[in-house]
């Protein structure tokens, strides 16, 4: 079956650390990922995807993530956070031969001063 | 000019009553959603509609009808609204139909049933 793991419900970071999130999937295609984020009382914010290619791919606000195939891993990284960065974060996967996108239960990040 | 928008922000309302959710896009895209996000921030697919024709309906009780009177707008039609239907609804939109597409959410509806 088509599963999003996101293994970390809450992660508490201070300001200036270093961040990942944890993502992995269970996918019969070949892959479509995504990393969503849901800042307070806002919708959902596209801030990277991987289609195909190098596996590191580069998103909005100083985020990346890595693709390993083997792992079937997509995890969110950046070298250092800002208070702003405090948010709920969303992994999803899909497929070009499907309809939908699957989310994972989300990660809630805080951040510490 | 917003993207992707949804009116109302904010629904109070009892339980029983018949409530509307309307969602417009600019994009262009051919593809609209409702997602309903639960208090503990799950995201669950209810709807999507391709170019006016219903191609997703999860496992969403009849109280709920979604209606696309053009690909630019999707609407969610509530009828006799319980406790459990309060959540945060979100309108997404994306170019096609296909899994590969971003999508671009609006920034949700949040209905609170007394």
């Amino acid at each position: 079956a088509q599963s999003v793991t996101q293994p970390d419900i809450h992660i508490t970071v201070s300001e200036g650390a270093s961040l990942e999130l944890r993502c992995n999937y269970s996918y019969g295609a070949t892959p479509y990922l995504f990393w969503y984020v849901q800042s307070p009382g806002q919708g959902l914010q596209l801030l990277l995807k991987y289609f195909s290619g190098d596996t590191l791919v580069q998103g909005i606000k100083g985020f990346e993530a890595e693709f390993k195939r083997s792992q079937s891993s997509f995890n969110l990284r950046k070298p250092s956070v800002h208070w702003s960065d405090a948010a709920e974060y969303f992994c999803a996967v899909g497929a070009l031969r499907d309809d939908k996108i699957i989310f994972g239960k989300g990660t809630r990040l805080h951040i510490l001063p | 000019d917003t993207a992707v928008s949804q009116t109302p922000k904010y629904l109070v309302t009892q339980m029983g009553n018949d409530k509307s959710i309307k969602c417009e896009q600019n994009l262009g895209h051919d593809t609209m959603y409702w997602y309903k996000q639960d208090s503990k921030k799950f995201l669950k697919i209810m709807f999507s509609y391709n170019n006016k024709e219903l191609i997703i309906n999860e496992t969403v009780p009849n109280r709920f009808s979604p209606k696309s009177p053009d690909k630019a707008h999707l609407n969610l039609h509530i009828n006799s609204l319980e406790l459990g239907d309060s959540a945060v609804y979100f309108c997404a939109s994306s170019q096609d139909r296909t899994g590969a597409n971003v999508l671009t959410f609006g920034a949700g509806s949040r209905l609170t049933v007394l």
